[in-house]
């Protein structure tokens, strides 16, 4: 089956302790984003990828870290997390060569005390 | 850059009855319009997408029209039913933006029985 997978699906941490949300996809997909949800601010992109080793920031990117090792994952780093990073975070794909749909996984509800 | 913005932030309708959710958009480069759904805990989902060469496009009880001119571009559902209540996000893209989409604020349609 078709899908992008988030882990953890939900997440309670403490401000500054390091944290990874992982993302992966079996479409082959070249294009990878991930993106935050909060109340009245729609979806807005933290960083995303054209392909493995080439990563490139959105809107939101402070705080974050990405890497693109392979082609399949697209972790999400908050090396030190803050309580203003509290947020339903998702991952999408997408390929440019049979259209634009993104896929999105199922989301990560992170808050941060 | 690009700003797509989106009217109304919540739509209210009855049962049965049209809903019509609009955006516009600022660069005219622009030419793919995607509109996702969201239920209530649920990711996103495409539901139906328009490119610039085409004025309307429809899918069932779904259409979207585009007007290239006015650089706006709308969702129409008929005959709403409950199932119909979500969160619907409408974006725009360039062929040449590295399938970056740039989103609407969303808008929430409630279907009142």
């Amino acid at each position: 089956e078709a899908q992008v997978t988030q882990n953890p699906r939900y997440l309670i941490t403490v401000t500054g302790k390091k944290l990874t949300v992982t993302c992966s996809q079996n479409m082959n997909h070249e294009y990878m984003s991930w993106y935050r949800q909060d109340p009245g601010l729609g979806l807005r992109q933290i960083y995303y990828s054209m392909n493995v080793e080439v990563t490139d920031k959105g809107d939101v990117p402070e705080g974050y870290k990405v890497s693109r090792k392979e082609k399949r994952n697209f972790p999400l780093i908050l090396e030190s997390p803050s309580p203003n990073q509290t947020s339903l975070y998702f991952c999408a794909s997408s390929s440019g060569t049979r259209g634009y749909e993104q896929y999105f996984g199922p989301g990560t509800r992170l808050t941060v005390t | 850059g690009e700003n797509v913005e989106q009217h109304p932030s919540t739509l209210s309708v009855q049962e049965g009855d049209s809903a019509v959710i609009k955006c516009t958009y600022s660069d005219s480069a622009s030419n793919y319009f995607p509109w996702y759904k969201q239920e209530l805990g649920k990711r996103p989902q495409l539901i139906i997408d328009i490119r610039s060469n085409v004025g309307e496009k429809k899918d069932q009880r779904i259409a979207v029209t585009l007007n290239k001119t006015a650089k706006h571009f709308s969702l129409h559902i008929t005959e709403t039913q409950p199932e119909d209540s979500a969160v619907y996000f409408c974006a725009a893209s360039r062929w040449d933006s590295n399938y970056q989409l740039i989103w609407g604020a969303g808008t929430k349609l409630i279907i009142k029985p």
